[in-house]
């Protein structure tokens, strides 16, 4: 099965903090990304990488950079933390897809308070 | 560009059939997902469908897709208390790579 995993469950920060949230993958999955979830929103594409080094602007990228430097980890950067970046962050990977049905596969969250 | 619809409550009995529905506006999608999210956790693939499939069953669940109509709709049969949770329909385009756009997702609760 694939696994893929969010280092914290919860986190609280405080205004102006710089933040990391981490995420690994165990299936060797080139593509990663990055989602916000709010109530009513559902789901918004903040970044998302096709390979180590490499990443691409979701819909949402104001305020937020990504590094990736192992295939395995994708981390999301708050540069200075608002209060309006208090919500769900959701990690995915998927393989290529290559035409065929390669289904993004999630951590498990970590709900982020900004204080 | 992309936009995809859910209703986001549904209240059903215990034993019953849910319904929930999705609408998407671009015509080029791929595959169509239905994700599932439980409290606290993240979001879990459930099925899915191919853009040039009517429907799909697995098990309980039946997915139905309307082209013409830009329509998705995902079925549970014997509704159990265990299926209450958040329901996502998500769609991949072509040329996208593998972005998916998600809708708002429908909160299904099961009463007994």
């Amino acid at each position: 099965d694939v696994k893929v995993t969010q280092s914290s469950r919860y986190l609280v920060k405080r205004t102006g903090e710089k933040v990391f949230l981490e995420c690994v993958q165990d299936m060797d999955h080139e593509n990663m990304f990055w989602y916000r979830q709010d109530p009513g929103l559902g789901l918004r594409l903040i970044y998302f990488s096709y390979d180590v080094k490499m990443k691409e602007k979701g819909d949402i990228p104001e305020g937020y950079s990504v590094s990736r430097e192992k295939k395995e980890r994708f981390s999301l950067i708050l540069e200075s933390a608002s209060t309006n970046q208090t919500s769900m962050y959701l990690c995915a990977s998927s393989s290529p897809t290559g035409g065929s049905n390669q289904p993004q596969h999630f951590g498990d969250g970590t709900r982020l308070s900004i204080l | 560009g992309e936009d995809v619809e859910q209703s986001l409550f549904l209240s059903v009995r215990e034993g019953d059939s849910s319904v929930i529905n999705c609408t998407y506006t671009d015509s080029s999608s791929t595959y169509l997902y239905w994700y599932k999210q439980e409290p606290g956790a993240g979001l879990q693939l459930l099925t899915y469908i191919f853009s040039n499939m009517d429907m799909k069953q697995d098990q309980r669940l039946t997915v139905l897709l309307n082209k013409k109509d830009k329509h998705l709709s995902l079925r549970i049969a014997d509704t159990q208390t265990g299926d209450s949770a958040i329901y996502f329909c998500a769609e991949r385009i072509t040329g996208g790579g593998n972005k998916l756009t998600f809708g708002t997702g429908t909160q299904l609760k099961v009463e007994l």
